[in-house]
């Protein structure tokens, strides 16, 4: 099955304490991303990825590393969380150029930092 | 930069009735439209799109339409029903920015 896999699911986390969220896609993809969607503010987006070793910011990229190293992995790294990067995350995937397809979205990882 | 709005933030609509969405865009360039449904709990999910040189497009119960001279594109659900359910996203490109700028979301409620 085409999908997007983000891992965890749900993680509660202390300030300061270094983190990493994974996501694969198994569709051979070349554009990757990630997003944070939070109430009232719909999806923003942090980083994004053209190919391998090829990475971006996006609009709310503060506090967030990434990186790409193989097609099929882009996982998003909070060096030093804080309260205010809690969040819904969701990582995403497309098959050419992100402003000319369809994205595929993960299931979504949610992130409390206390 | 690239403006998505999108109006209602809420609908309600009774099983069987209409459902529409609209969605205005503030960059003339952009040329690809889609749309997201996301239910509880789950990421986004394409369900339709459309391309800048369409002026409509239908699949089974769901059309978008596309006026670029008002730049202004809407979702159209016809006959309703519960599983329709969700938070429905519209987005519009940015060619010069490789990504797509989302709008705030409609929350579609279908009473049975």
């Amino acid at each position: 099955e085409a999908q997007v896999t983000q891992n965890p699911r749900y993680l509660i986390t202390v300030t300061g304490k270094k983190l990493t969220v994974t996501c694969s896609q198994n569709m051979n993809h070349e554009y990757m991303s990630w997003y944070r969607q939070d109430p009232g503010l719909g999806l923003r987006q942090i980083y994004y990825s053209m190919n391998v070793e090829v990475t971006d910011k996006g609009d709310v990229p503060e506090g967030y590393k990434v990186s790409r190293k193989e097609k099929r992995n882009f996982p998003l790294i909070l060096e030093s969380p804080s309260p205010n990067q809690t969040s819904l995350y969701f990582c995403a995937s497309s098959r050419g150029r992100g402003d000319n397809y369809g994205y595929t979205f993960g299931s979504g990882t949610r992130l409390t930092v206390v | 930069g690239e403006n998505v709005e999108q109006h209602p933030s809420t609908l309600s609509v009774q099983e069987g009735d209409s459902a529409v969405i609209k969605c205005t865009y503030s960059d003339s360039a952009s040329n690809y439209f889609p749309w997201y449904k996301q239910e509880l709990g789950k990421g986004p999910q394409l369900i339709i799109d459309i391309r800048s040189n369409v002026g409509e497009k239908k699949d089974q119960r769901i059309a978008v339409t596309l006026n670029k001279t008002a730049k202004h594109f809407s979702l159209h659900i016809t006959e309703t029903q519960p599983e329709d359910s969700a938070v429905y996203f519209c987005a519009a490109s940015i060619p010069s920015y490789d990504k797509v700028i989302f709008g705030p979301g409609t929350s579609l409620s279908v009473i049975p």
